[in-house]
């Protein structure tokens, strides 16, 4: 079966621009969760979404913000882009909760603000 | 609130030889937790998990961890390094608000 999807692949956007990024899930998955990855913070979760509701936000300004739309696709989007926010942004679906339900990951949107 | 530490940031193992990661977590409740790998400019990929029962679990490419609720511990084990071995590894929990948390990672490397 397919994969999660993450397009773009790279993207490369100017301070103070908003970007938006999209991941398709697995087939049947409802569950999509957004993870930011830096060399210095590490993985920090973002949000999570089930069958278009948000049940957990990470700890971010609000400049940060997703949607998950009737077919668990999902986007998120970034406005007033900062330096700081360049990242690889990864998309992770599954059945139910990243709890006790395997979470396959995308292979990620490569973020570079100049 | 939860949280997971990875030591070792480095590790270099000669091929062939064993490799043990070391993974500790902070977690109130029974933990639900998970060993991912990545390798370059790619996502996370599942090794394995545990949720309950045999606290010795077994994963793909011949990985194996042991769950040990007294040292709060979890670590990741293989008997004989391969080189393509060589990526991140990530140790997470899951928790009860939909997340997963992640450890700082450990590189490996291999030589031959």
């Amino acid at each position: 079966k397919a994969g999660v999807t993450q397009t773009p692949r790279y993207l490369i956007k100017t301070r103070g621009q908003q970007v938006t990024l999209s991941c398709s899930p697995i087939s049947g998955h409802r569950s999509v969760s957004w993870y930011q990855q830096t060399p210095g913070q590490g993985l920090q979760f973002l949000f999570e979404y089930f069958s278009e509701t948000q049940r957990n936000k990470g700890n971010f300004p609000g400049r940060f913000s997703g949607r998950q739309f009737s077919n668990s696709r999902s986007e998120m989007n970034v406005s007033t882009l900062e330096l700081g926010d360049s990242a690889l942004y990864l998309c992770a679906s599954s059945l139910g909760s990243v709890r006790d339900t395997e979470a396959f990951f995308g292979q990620g949107t490569r973020l570079t603000v100049v | 609130a939860q949280s997971v530490t990875q030591p070792d940031i480095h590790i270099t193992v000669s091929e062939g030889a064993s490799l043990e990661l070391r993974c500790n977590y902070s977690y109130g409740a029974t933990p639900y937790l998970f060993w991912y790998v990545q390798s370059p400019g790619q996502g996370l990929q599942l090794l394995l998990k545990y949720f309950s029962g045999d606290t010795l679990v077994q994963g793909i490419k011949g990985f194996e961890a042991e769950f040990k609720r007294s040292q709060s511990s979890f670590n990741l084990r293989k008997p004989s390094v391969h080189w393509s071995d060589a990526a991140e590894y990530f140790c997470a929990v899951g928790s009860n608000d939909y997340k997963l948390s992640f450890g700082a990672g450990t590189t490996v490397t291999v030589r031959a």
